[in-house]
């Protein structure tokens, strides 16, 4: 079946500007995370939504980001002003549910470059 | 809080050789294990897991044992090839995500 789908797979943008990252997880799958993947830091957790419930925003670097998930499904990730340490790749992730137990399946990530 | 430690790279293996990435980690609880792989140019792949103590988890040739009394998850091949080169990462489930290591580098030479 299909797996989680992410767009735009690349992404140029000036520093200043506002960008929308789209992830589509994978169907069934109530559990959506959002992730960064940069040189320096590693694979950086940012927010995770469970269902319909509140999203725990705890790893989101700061007030320029942002992310909802409609109807429990589609998900997109908005950075605002962007800067330069922006630049990564954003990696979006599903499972069944939020558990300790659960498997995540990656999406192939939105690489931002912020000129 | 959780955290996950792992073996620093880069680590160069020539074709056929045996591999060991190191990893250990830190938790509460009893979290399941991973070693998710990014081959170059492509997204992240689980590769592994192990949901409890003694389990191991295997795929492609490649076996981790998820031992909790050394809080380990070492990942090992018998003989790698040219096609194994990627970066590993092994990590542990939250309820809020997955903890990721730094990753490891291999790459592998004819």
């Amino acid at each position: 079946g299909a797996g989680v789908s992410q767009s735009p797979s690349n992404k140029v943008t000036e520093k200043g500007k506002d960008v929308e990252l789209r992830c589509d997880p994978i169907s069934g799958h109530t559990a959506l995370y959002w992730y960064r993947q940069s040189l320096g830091q590693g694979l950086e957790f940012l927010i995770y939504f469970q269902g319909n419930s509140a999203p725990d925003k705890s790893g989101l670097p700061s007030d320029r980001f942002s992310a909802e998930r409609t109807g429990g499904s589609v998900s997109t990730l908005t950075i605002q002003r962007t800067q330069q340490e922006d630049s990564a790749v954003y990696l979006c992730a599903s499972s069944l549910a939020a558990r300790v137990r659960e498997t995540q399946y990656f999406g192939p990530g939105t690489r931002l470059l912020v000129l | 809080g959780n955290s996950v430690t792992q073996m620093e790279g880069p680590v160069t293996l020539s074709e056929e050789a045996f591999l060991t990435i190191n990893c250990t980690y830190t938790a509460t609880g009893y979290p399941s294990l991973f070693w998710y792989v990014q081959y170059p140019g492509e997204g992240l792949q689980l590769l592994l897991k192990a949901t409890k103590a003694d389990d191991k988890g295997s795929n492609k040739g490649f076996e981790a044992t998820y031992r909790k009394e050394t809080t380990s998850f070492h990942l090992e091949k018998g003989s790698v090839q040219v096609s194994d080169s990627a970066v590993y990462f092994c990590a542990l489930s939250q309820v809020e995500g997955v903890r990721f290591g730094a990753g490891t580098r291999l790459t592998v030479k004819p």
